[in-house]
């Protein structure tokens, strides 16, 4: 299996600032890279997939980057609704993995 | 706006048998654009993938679940279900289906673009 590893693990931010999430893997997966958004007892969102295309109603101050091993998921201009846990996720190879989770919290 | 429920007890008990069932909206479980699958998050944890399924009935499951885990389809009914066979309070968690977009064709390796809101199930005697 793909080990997914997330870091931070958990960050304080203020609104405005600018937030960086990385998700490196335990195998190169080309940009098979997927980020999602989970508030706390909802669903996860999906927000980016491919690494770095956006999701069709997500705001532009989310942006994803990176390839092989290393991914990036950028919040330009934190907002209060963005306060939330991001997981990022492969559709390389079977079993589909998630990785642990960045919880994004109010300074 | 395709939409997701999940429905199914709540609780079950040590050994016995999980049953849930996805209903989607519209008649959109007969797109072979799309596979659907299930997710699953216990108390304070991570993602974990289930499995998915094509509206034709093909199905893949996370080998780590596979002796326990059976999916299928009912396009009669635009649902798709999932059983988990001889829980343990290891299978306690929200259970979450959802669309799959594919990135390579026919297989399950995709993302989930539409999720359902979620159900509880605890595994307790």
């Amino acid at each position: 299996d793909i080990q997914m590893t997330q870091s931070p693990s958990s960050l304080s931010a203020s609104v405005g600032d600018r937030v960086s999430i990385t998700c490196r893997t335990s195998q190169s997966i080309s940009t098979y890279l997927n980020w999602y958004q989970q508030k706390s007892g909802k669903a996860p969102k999906l927000l980016i997939f491919s690494a770095s295309s956006l999701q069709s109603g997500v705001p532009s101050r989310f942006g994803g980057s990176g390839s092989g091993t290393e991914f990036t998921l950028v919040i330009s201009g934190l907002q209060p609704e963005d306060f939330a846990t991001y997981f990022c996720q492969q559709s390389y190879s079977p079993p589909l993995t998630f990785g642990g989770g960045t919880k994004v919290e109010i300074k | 706006q395709l939409q997701l429920q999940e429905s199914g007890p709540g609780l079950v008990k040590p050994s016995e048998t999980l049953s849930l069932t996805c209903t989607v909206s519209h008649d959109f479980i007969s797109s072979n654009s799309y596979f659907w699958g299930w997710i699953r998050q216990p108390p304070g944890k991570g993602l974990e993938w289930i499995g998915t399924i094509f509206y034709s009935g093909s199905t893949f499951y996370n080998p780590s679940l596979k002796s326990r885990v059976s999916m299928s389809v009912d396009t009669s009914k635009t649902q798709f279900s999932l059983k988990v066979t001889s829980v343990t309070a290891a299978d306690t968690a929200v259970y979450y289906c959802a669309r799959v977009e594919t990135v390579v064709p026919g297989t399950e390796l995709g993302y989930f673009d539409y999720w359902g809101p979620g159900t509880v199930v605890t595994v307790s005697s």
